[in-house]
């Protein structure tokens, strides 16, 4: 069973709309980690946000906010007022266990966005 | 901020050579790093964890004798694939973990002709 999902194989979006992108996920672990990355045509990956289990805030860096429910096992990501250059590949990975530097991370199939002039 | 760095960044080599892609952490020391594939429009595959001074753990699928993992050093590790095929033409990145990030090297694309 796929334990990240992106249901959106693609999203196409009006520039400076907000965006936002699903996740949901599947752990029975209750310390795990969720992350989304950016990656553009060159192919790096980008660190976008990071939401711990037990953090008690959605976390939130500029304009990429992470909509965490636990309850739901969802960590959608929004992107406010979007730019022509958010236009990229959206993984979101999830890494269960403690933050221990030998977990691993696993990635969601990811959701192509793009943003329209 | 913490930086990992892959070397080469492209390759392009004769089907049944082998071909070493080093990974480094820049600025941390990193007992523990991954190494993941990513074929087109796809996304991206953890192939195998990299222990510094211990044999590599692979993901189920992944061939042990065909992709050589070596982590010689806190800030080293390479990955190895053995007599490349057509079907190993991928993008490899390598990665590590400073907790609550994991930091990516650029990537290596690897054609096999």
């Amino acid at each position: 069973a796929q334990k990240i999902t992106q249901t959106q194989p693609g999203m196409f979006v009006q520039e400076k709309e907000a965006v936002t992108l699903d996740c949901t996920y599947d752990t029975s672990d209750p310390s795990y980690g969720l992350f989304w990355y950016k990656q553009p045509s060159s192919g790096e990956m980008i660190f976008l946000i990071y939401q711990g289990s037990y953090d008690q805030q959605n976390a939130t860096e500029g304009r990429y906010s992470l909509n965490f429910q636990k309850a739901r096992k969802s960590a959608n990501l929004v992107i406010s007022a979007s730019q022509l250059g958010d236009s990229a590949m959206y993984f979101c990975a999830m890494r269960e266990g403690n933050g221990n530097r030998d977990d691993k991370i696993i990635f969601g199939k990811g959701t192509r966005l793009h943003i329209l002039p | 901020g913490a930086v990992v760095s892959q070397h080469p960044s492209w390759v392009i080599c004769k089907s049944g050579t082998s071909v070493k892609i080093e990974c480094r952490s820049l600025d941390f020391q990193a007992t523990t790093m991954f190494w993941y594939r990513q074929f087109p429009k796809q996304s991206l595959m953890l192939m195998a964890t990299s222990n510094e001074g211990s044999k590599a753990t692979y993901e189920q699928g992944v061939e042990k004798d065909k992709f050589l993992i070596n982590h010689a050093s806190l800030t080293l590790s390479t990955l190895t694939v053995t007599s490349a095929h057509p079907e190993d033409s991928s993008f490899y990145i390598c990665s590590a973990l400073p907790v609550r990030q994991q930091f990516f090297g650029p990537g290596t694309r690897l054609t096999v002709l």
